[in-house]
């Protein structure tokens, strides 16, 4: 079975430019979580999704960022326009349902980088 | 709001045993976990605790968790060098969205 994956693993950017970030979770699993590492810190939530509908946006840094799940499979995160505090590690984990202990299962995560 | 708090750095000789602490802030945290992730790679589970337990052991690992001072460890038996990695603490209420602490950068030497 295949994992999470996301694409591209890196991304240098410059500073007004617009990125798009692309997640697709383990097949079948309704849950899709966004995370972000910036350097050094913690990783930090930023939304999650339950099929095509945001649960829960409320880590979203601003409205700079836009997350879409089209049809409740793959989702992109664009950053528009970015910033060099955008900068880190994006990653996207997802998870069968929230009705009990399921495991969320973690990508490998896009490395941006805004210069 | 939530907050999860770990060491940055751990440094343990080969066939030592590693512990690495966090503590965490939020008392209705359910779930609380221990991800690795080693360089290139997403983070994995490597097991978790729920909240109305007090010790796990699963093979090298062993978690504490006491909750009355909010502090969980996750302790590694007979530590090797592939072992060395980034530890994440994190916490979550129910299956709801992970809190992660900085991590700990786990550095084993023979």
């Amino acid at each position: 079975e295949a994992g999470v994956t996301q694409f591209p693993s890196h991304s240098v950017i410059e500073k007004g430019q617009t990125v798009t970030l692309r997640c697709d979770p383990i097949s079948g699993h309704d849950n899709l979580y966004w995370y972000r590492r910036v350097m050094g810190k913690e990783i930090k939530f930023l939304l999650h999704f339950v099929k095509e509908s945001k649960q829960d946006e409320s880590g979203m840094p601003n409205n700079r960022f836009l997350a879409e799940r089209t049809g409740g499979t793959y989702s992109t995160l664009k950053v528009q326009p970015a910033e060099l505090e955008d900068s880190g590690v994006y990653f996207c984990a997802s998870s069968t349902g929230t009705s009990a202990y399921n495991e969320q299962f973690f990508g490998p995560g896009t490395r941006l980088t805004v210069l | 709001g939530e907050d999860v708090e770990q060491s940055l750095f751990l440094s343990v000789r080969e066939g030592d045993s590693s512990v690495i602490n966090c503590t965490y802030t939020d008392s209705s945290s359910t779930y609380l976990y221990w991800y690795k992730q080693e360089p290139g790679a997403g983070l994995q589970l490597l097991t978790y605790i729920f909240s109305n337990m007090d010790m796990k052991q699963d093979q090298r690992l062993t978690v504490l968790l006491n909750k009355k001072d909010k502090h969980l460890s996750l302790r590694i038996a007979d530590t090797q060098t592939g072992d060395s990695a980034i530890y994440f603490c994190g916490t979550s209420y129910n299956t709801d969205k992970l809190i992660f602490g900085t991590g700990t950068r786990l550095q084993v030497f023979p």
